[in-house]
């Protein structure tokens, strides 16, 4: 079993629609990233969390330490959107352990 | 300000050769870690530099070894290439050894293909 798990592994969803990305983890952590990854490899930190909630235009990012448990959020989702989605945890080293990532495409 | 600088963005290299990829990070940053991405393995921990120090190692072969300057640039090297070694290979700059509550930024990555 992976320390960290993200679900779905692929997600299509039409422009409009509200996404949810779920990444559960068994570590202790110090902070949950995730991260956004556009084809041609190029990753941008979307948030760094370690407890509550963020927000940055129209994405949304949660966490309960209490049951392990992320999620990143995108309302009124854009074809521009689709990419490789990851969270990765900062464990009690603050090394970073990776989820397998979730593709996303959002259809016009 | 300029984001964390990877060179080169595409390498071609043939089994047995060896390679050397650079990582500017972000002026002021110290700490320079390296990723190695495959379609079958995600991203993989190679190592992170501060302050010219190592500071933890991944789990990989002796032929991945890295440095870092006194300017905080960061070089990896891999010797002997295979052609399992094709990848992309990431660096991410950070503020301070570990994330704790400071984020990483990454660069584009370099592409490597052995042939």
């Amino acid at each position: 079993k992976n320390e960290v798990e993200q679900s779905p592994q692929n997600l299509t969803a039409q422009e409009g629609e509200f996404i949810t990305i779920n990444c559960s983890y068994s570590v202790g952590i110090s902070a949950l990233h995730w991260l956004q990854q556009h084809p041609g490899g190029g990753i941008v930190s979307l948030f760094m969390l370690s407890s509550g909630k963020k927000k940055h235009g129209r994405l949304i990012a949660t966490i309960n330490i209490q049951e392990k448990h992320s999620s990143l959020h995108i309302t009124a989702s854009h074809p521009r959107d689709s990419a490789v989605y990851i969270c990765a945890a900062s464990d009690s080293n603050y090394q970073l352990i990776w989820g397998a990532g979730t593709k996303l495409i959002i259809k016009p | 300000k300029a984001g964390v600088t990877q060179t080169p963005r595409y390498l071609i290299k043939t089994r047995g050769q060896q390679v050397t990829l650079s990582c500017s990070p972000i002026s002021g940053h110290r700490s320079v870690s390296w990723y190695q991405q495959t379609p079958g393995q995600g991203l993989q921990f190679l190592f992170e530099y501060f302050s010219e120090t190592q500071r933890n190692k991944g789990n990989f072969p002796g032929r991945f070894s890295g440095r870092q300057f006194s300017n905080s640039r960061s070089e990896m090297n891999v010797s002997t290439l295979e052609l399992g070694d094709s990848a992309l290979y990431l660096c991410a700059s950070s503020l301070y050894y570990g994330t704790g509550d400071y984020g990483y930024t990454f660069g584009s990555g370099t592409r490597l293909t052995v042939v």
